[in-house]
């Protein structure tokens, strides 16, 4: 597989369950990012990975759960989450975690929370 | 602080007509990147172009063509003889920190519908 890729594409949850989402990048890059896209919303940076390590956090509730294991594999556990939650959930990596590096997108996760 | 605009909230054209996506940005930085990037249906973004603050040479690639003014802070983005293919809704982002203190920042997107 080549560029980024994400599981599940589409997922539906109660609000008590969890779940969690999968990114993977076949870039050799550094630096791995969630976003949040709501309708009508700019995108929305929610969490930023350099070699493993966390370096952006923006506020985000901690109902979300990012996990790095790798420079490769990027997760985001779900639990408890609420009805305006629901959103596209888009993976990002780039070189190293500097903004002028080129950001390479995987086709996201819709997320539907009942 | 850095902003992107991107005042049209959508357009639509007829196919094999030009059309011209805006984008008007600010920043205070001296050293700064702006971007592309088309969204179609399907969700993921797909990078267009990436052009430094020092190059302001207009770029061509195909169908597209980029008219980079730092004198209006624009860095337009423009598609000629649109196809159907190209409906999708287009973002503008600016990096305004060469230390990479500062995230990328989207603009609101414009979303383009080609007619056939």
């Amino acid at each position: 597989e080549t560029g980024v890729t994400q599981t599940p594409r589409h997922l539906v949850m109660g609000m008590t369950n969890k779940k969690s989402l999968k990114c993977e990048q076949h870039l050799g890059h550094n630096a791995m990012y969630w976003y949040k896209q709501s309708a009508k919303k700019p995108l929305e940076l929610m969490f930023v990975y350099s070699l493993e390590e966390r370096v952006e956090n923006n506020s985000v509730p901690s109902r979300f759960s990012p996990e790095c294991p790798n420079s490769s594999h990027l997760f985001l556990h779900l639990h408890t989450l609420q009805p305006e939650d629901s959103a596209l959930y888009l993976c990002a990596s780039s070189q190293d975690h500097r903004a002028f590096n080129t950001q390479y997108f995987g086709p996201g996760t819709r997320l539907t929370v009942l | 602080a850095q902003k992107v605009t991107q005042a049209q909230t959508e357009i639509s054209v007829v196919e094999k007509e030009d059309v011209t996506l805006d984008c008007v940005y600010e920043t205070r930085d001296t050293t700064y990147y702006l971007f592309w990037y088309k969204q179609p249906p399907s969700g993921e973004l797909v990078f267009l172009i990436r052009r430094n603050s020092f190059d302001e040479q207009n770029e061509i690639s195909g169908r597209y063509s980029w008219n980079f003014q730092k004198s209006t802070s624009s860095f337009n983005f423009t598609i000629t003889a649109s196809q159907v293919v190209d409906s999708a809704v287009y973002f503008c982002a600016l990096s305004g920190n060469f230390s990479g203190n500062t995230p990328l920042v989207f603009g609101k997107g414009t979303r383009l519908s080609v007619i056939a």
